[in-house]
């Protein structure tokens, strides 16, 4: 257990519909990474906050969004889904100052099904 | 562009066998940081390893060592006599220091490894 906590586990929905998945870091850590693990594409990364503010970008499709609150929980959101956005959704998080370096412990991921 | 590339889609091997798995990578970045996680049949992705660029050490952790070889760009992972619950796929990654306020991991394609009793 890495203590990265992710809700919910999994989630089907239709297309065009819109979704949040929720992520709670380790006690301690400050940054925040999302990434997308689908067959086709494989481990992508989305997305990192650090303590609220975002600090890097990665193919993060306009019609997702993600922010970090004050208690530093994350969550992501997807809108207009579409089947292609079926996929396993990682959060990770990371001690320090979620810098290059930084090892990332990755939650048990929310596995989103859209039909 | 940074790049890992795990050119072994799957391997199968027998209980008590080594097995080595193969990570190249490509970057421009002169620091960087280089990784290795498993996920195993669960989903969820286990950190093992981290790396920097300027460490050429190999590293050994048990049943797992590691070596790092910067004039071929690789940092190969090597299973000691392997046992049933090593049976994951295993992902190479790496991480630039030039994104200065921020981090990612680019990750190879995995390596899907069983063990057969």
């Amino acid at each position: 257990d890495s203590g990265v906590t992710q809700t919910p586990k999994h989630l089907i929905t239709a297309t065009g519909q819109r979704v949040t998945l929720r992520c709670s870091p380790r006690s301690g850590d400050l940054s925040v990474y999302w990434y997308q693990q689908s067959l086709d594409q494989g481990l992508q990364f989305l997305i990192q906050y650090y303590n609220g503010e975002e600090r890097a970008k990665g193919n993060i499709l306009e019609r997702f969004s993600a922010q970090q609150f004050p208690d530093l929980h994350s969550e992501l959101n997807l809108s207009s889904l579409e089947l292609g956005d079926s996929a396993l959704y990682f959060c990770a998080s990371s001690p320090r100052g979620g810098l290059a370096g930084d090892e990332q412990y990755f939650g048990p991921g929310t596995r989103l099904t859209v039909t | 562009a940074q790049k890992v590339t795990q050119a072994q889609t799957e391997i199968s091997v027998v209980e008590k066998e080594d097995v080595t798995l193969d990570c190249v990578y490509e970057t421009r970045d002169t620091t960087y940081y280089l990784f290795w996680y498993k996920q195993p049949p669960s989903g969820e992705l286990v950190f093992l390893i981290r790396r920097n660029s300027f460490d050429e050490q190999n590293e050994i952790s048990g049943r797992y060592s590691w070596n790092f070889q910067k004039s071929t760009s690789s940092f190969n992972f090597t299973i000691t006599a392997s046992q049933v619950v090593d049976s994951a796929v295993y992902f190479c990654a790496l991480s630039e220091a030039w994104e200065t306020s921020g981090s990612r991991l680019t990750f190879g394609e995995g390596t899907q490894l069983t063990v057969n009793p």
